[in-house]
């Protein structure tokens, strides 16, 4: 099982500012698989980012992802009000288990 | 296309926990249709997927206690959950991957039902 460690936990930020999230993987990953959601509270998570850069429909280009191998990252450029929520991320490979890290928190500084 | 999850809110510890997603203004075919569930303590967790063809795949942690399946019929993904215990309480999700134009990620959820096992 591939376990995807998230960091930081908590990001605290003011809007306006950039974020960057981190997820790193115990083993490598397929850089078609990884993938970020955004979840707010009392609601289901959303897919923001898939094949690790590929923004999903209606996304909007402030969010982004890079990465490859073990470690991927999730940036939104310049933070909006309705940002701050939870951020997961998770890897979707061609041999499950599928798993999920354990969440980053973006909030309001 | 639209998800909607159903079924008891409470179950009692030891019997089987039986939900069902309706799924509306699509098809079945061509996708994963994964189950996912979520509590405080440990986050999101996978629990499998049955595919269109109706291949399965569990999470090892609950293979021996999980089943899910198709009701093409009906537009329905079942999920049943046997011998359940305190520690499956969660709010579980019925979630669409598309393998090809998303890479099997997971692009449409359902609200979401809590499930909480009490006596």
């Amino acid at each position: 099982e591939i376990v995807l460690t998230q960091s930081p936990g908590i990001l605290s930020l003011s809007p306006g500012e950039r974020a960057t999230l981190s997820c790193r993987a115990s083993h490598n990953v397929s850089t078609n698989y990884v993938t970020w959601y955004q979840q707010k509270p009392g609601q289901r998570p959303r897919l923001l980012i898939y094949g690790a850069s590929r923004r999903a429909p209606g996304i909007p280009d402030r969010f982004s992802g890079t990465g490859s191998g073990t470690d991927f990252s999730l940036t939104i450029s310049r933070l909006e009000p309705e940002d701050f929520a939870v951020y997961y991320c998770q890897q979707c490979g061609t041999s499950p288990p599928w798993t999920f890290g354990q969440g980053t928190k973006v909030e309001i500084k | 296309v639209q998800l909607q999850e159903s079924g008891p809110g409470v179950v009692k510890p030891s019997e089987t926990l039986s939900l069902t997603c309706s799924v509306s203004g699509g098809s079945i075919s061509g996708y994963y249709w994964s189950w996912i569930r979520q509590t405080p303590g440990k986050g999101l967790e996978w629990i499998g997927y049955v595919y269109y063809s109706g291949t399965t795949n569990y999470n090892p942690s609950l293979q021996s206690r999980v089943t899910i399946s198709l009701d093409t019929s009906k537009n329905q993904v079942s999920l049943k959950l046997r011998s359940v215990t305190a520690a499956d309480t969660a709010v579980f999700f019925c979630a669409r991957s598309a393998p090809l134009s998303f890479f099997n990620s997971l692009d449409v959820w359902g609200p979401g039902t809590p499930v909480t096992v009490s006596s």
